[in-house]
């Protein structure tokens, strides 16, 4: 069965420093595994994708995620935050098991401080 | 990427009324989309799949006499709530995707029920 756990259900930091984002999952099969951002009163942006390739992903906005297969994570950084990063965090497993299924992370929103 | 539009954004409804929401996948087709139900401060839970030409797929625990899926074309699904009442009120996010594609998510509806 899969299953996904975004460790923090809050992240606060300040604009200019580091930005981490954890989650972990469990899959039977060969994941594929996404981050959505949402903003408030929005739906959602796909922000970055693995699929079996290159296991460092970057994406857009300067956010990246590795997937570490040995540690069943995929944590989404940015190296530098901006206020406009302010947002809810979704990470997301989705496997294809002859009938398709998505499992979305609870969700971490995250602060950013000026 | 692909665009996929949901409409309404937002609509207000009396209770015992019905609401239709629409779901269009716009340069692509889509074999399956989902439906998605998010309660405040709260994570997307799946409702049902749909794939075209056939019936919804329900999550356990969503009355498919209340929540009406149709998927009648490969570019358009439509959500229903019939009946709706005050704990209906939600977020209602779409997201479509073409075989074995990544899924694209619609803005979302706002459903309030008064």
């Amino acid at each position: 069965a899969q299953s996904v756990t975004q460790l923090d259900s809050h992240v606060s930091v300040s604009e200019g420093t580091p930005v981490l984002l954890r989650c972990n999952y469990s899959s039977s099969y060969s994941p594929s595994l996404f981050w959505y951002v949402q903003h408030p009163n929005k739906g959602l942006q796909l922000l970055l994708k693995y699929t079996s390739a290159a296991t460092l992903v970057k994406g857009i906005n300067g956010f990246e995620a590795e997937f570490k297969k040995s540690e069943t994570s995929f944590h989404l950084t940015k190296p530098s935050a901006h206020m406009s990063d302010a947002a809810e965090y979704f990470c997301v497993v989705s496997e294809d098991t002859g009938g398709f299924k998505t499992i979305f992370g609870a969700g971490t929103r995250l602060f950013v401080k000026a | 990427g692909a665009v996929v539009s949901q409409h309404p954004s937002r609509v207000i409804c009396k209770s015992g009324t019905s609401v239709k929401i629409e779901c269009r996948s716009l340069d692509f087709q889509a074999t399956t989309m989902f439906w998605y139900r998010q309660f405040p401060k709260q994570s997307l839970m799946l409702m049902a799949t749909s794939n075209e030409g056939s019936k919804a797929t329900y999550e356990q625990g969503v009355e498919k006499d209340k929540f009406l899926i149709n998927h009648a074309s490969l570019t358009l699904s439509t959500l229903t709530v019939t009946s709706a009442h005050p704990e209906d009120s939600s977020f209602y996010i779409c997201s479509a995707r073409w075989q074995d594609t990544e899924a694209f998510f619609g803005q979302g509806t706002r459903l309030t029920v008064v």
